[in-house]
């Protein structure tokens, strides 16, 4: 089975400060895609951003960004200036012919 | 523009029962997919529908069936409930072309006793 893996299972952050959150994935497919997902506690899953794995420059979406090594297979995602409405699960997701493979998420708590 | 639909908001089964969930896509959008996401987990993907076939299946048995409509609407249905089934299922929707997000709807929690 083709995974991804999410290895902090919870995160903390001071209000403003910029947190980041890892994912590692496996995937034998040349053309796929990448995404976080965040799912607040009213547990409606929001895109935060998208990755095309041909395309070698990181997607920047206002205070998020993302580190994407595609030959380390890793998918990190940056938050800068957080704010308590970031608090939420954060999925990492990889989009292929077999469609979206979910990590386990990773909860960001906001500290005020 | 509404957004992905699902009813009901919370259901609630005994084992061996069967249970039928509604989603109605985003306007503009014609593939469906249907997630299961058990308490404290990752989505898992159930199948996708598209021009009214299953297009792709997870590792799910046979019990979970679905259906999609010509208005793009789709079902999922579950039978013979196992405690197992318990949690909430995610429907999303996405147009065609992939390598689009799918949009998620807010999820149906089942509750199997």
């Amino acid at each position: 089975a083709q995974t991804v893996t999410q290895s902090q299972p919870e995160m903390s952050v001071q209000e403003a400060e910029t947190v980041t959150l890892s994912c590692t994935y496996d995937t034998s497919e040349s053309d796929y895609y990448l995404f976080w997902y965040k799912q607040p506690p009213s547990r409606q899953m929001i895109l935060v951003i998208r990755q095309e794995a041909y395309k070698q420059q990181n997607a920047t979406e206002n205070r998020f960004s993302v580190n994407f090594q595609k030959a380390a297979k890793s998918f990190s995602l940056k938050i800068s200036d957080s704010q308590l409405g970031d608090a939420a699960m954060y999925f990492c997701t990889r989009g292929g012919a077999d469609g979206l493979t979910f990590g386990k998420g990773t909860h960001l708590i906001i500290q005020p | 523009d509404a957004g992905v639909t699902q009813s009901p908001t919370h259901l609630i089964k005994t084992r061996g029962q069967q249970v039928t969930l509604r989603c109605s896509p985003k306007s503009g959008h014609d593939t469906v997919s249907w997630y299961q996401q058990a308490l404290g987990q990752g989505p898992q993907f159930i199948f996708q529908y598209y021009e009214e076939e299953e297009r792709q299946r997870g590792n799910f048995p046979d019990r979970f069936s679905g259906h999609q409509f010509p208005n793009y609407s789709s079902e999922l249905n579950v039978n013979a409930l196992l405690l197992g089934d318990s949690a909430l299922y995610l429907c999303a929707s996405s147009p065609t072309v992939r390598g689009n997000e799918q949009f998620f709807g807010p999820g149906t929690r089942l509750t199997v006793l």
